[in-house]
């Protein structure tokens, strides 16, 4: 079965710094990863994904994960946040295209002024 | 593109009575979706897989009795919560999988539920 760690339960960060997001993951097979973002009251919204091919992968609003299968590890990275980033942040996993997706806790980013 | 609407996005009802959700893939075509149950600030559980033209999948201790997936179409899913009660509050997201790319969901809005 598949699982997804979300170590951070919150990130509270300054606007224009940096932020990591940290996601890991455990399967026995192959897997697809997946962030997903939901601001309030919303649904979510892919902000990337990893298929397979290059292991860095660039999202939506400058954001960008790295998979690196010999930690399992799927972590979100933004080199300069904005106040309007503030969120909560899944990330998720499926084993093979079409299947369920499994998610993590969520983290919330709150970005401060 | 693939832009999932979900109907009503907000409703209150009273204990007993029963509730239909809509979900819509409105630019593509989803021979599956998937219903999701999120109470605040928590993730994201899975209830039920739903296949157009088939019975829905539900995933373990989810009542099938009492939230009733049909998928009629290519692009419509509905959930019914039958006989409401105040334990079922809660955030419904449904997702839908684009047939000409499968290996991604797009989810709806949400709907938030409220039983008084």
């Amino acid at each position: 079965a598949q699982s997804v760690t979300q170590l951070d339960s919150q990130v509270p960060v300054f606007e224009e710094a940096p932020v990591e997001l940290r996601c890991n993951y455990s399967s026995s097979v192959s897997v697809y990863l997946f962030w997903y973002v939901q601001y309030p009251n919303q649904g979510l919204q892919l902000l990337l994904k990893y298929l397979s091919g290059s292991t860095l992968v660039k999202g939506i609003n400058g954001f960008e994960a790295e998979f690196n299968k010999s930690q399992t590890s799927f972590h979100l990275r933004k080199p300069s946040v904005h106040i309007s980033d503030t969120a909560e942040y899944f990330c998720a996993v499926s084993e093979g295209a079409g299947n369920m997706l499994t998610f993590g806790g969520g983290t919330r980013l709150m970005v401060k002024p | 593109g693939a832009v999932v609407s979900q109907h009503p996005s907000w409703v209150i009802c009273k204990s007993g009575t029963s509730v239909k959700i809509e979900c819509r893939s409105l630019d593509f075509q989803a021979t599956t979706m998937f219903w999701y149950r999120q109470f605040p600030k928590q993730s994201l559980m899975l209830m039920a897989t739903s296949n157009e033209g088939s019975k829905a999948t539900y995933e373990q201790g989810v009542e099938k009795d009492k939230f009733l997936i049909n998928h009629a179409s290519l692009t419509l899913s509905t959930l019914t919560v039958t006989s409401a009660h105040p334990e079922d509050s809660s955030f419904y997201i449904c997702s839908a999988r684009d047939l000409a790319s499968v290996d991604t969901q797009y989810f709806g809005p949400g709907t938030r539920l409220t039983v008084l």
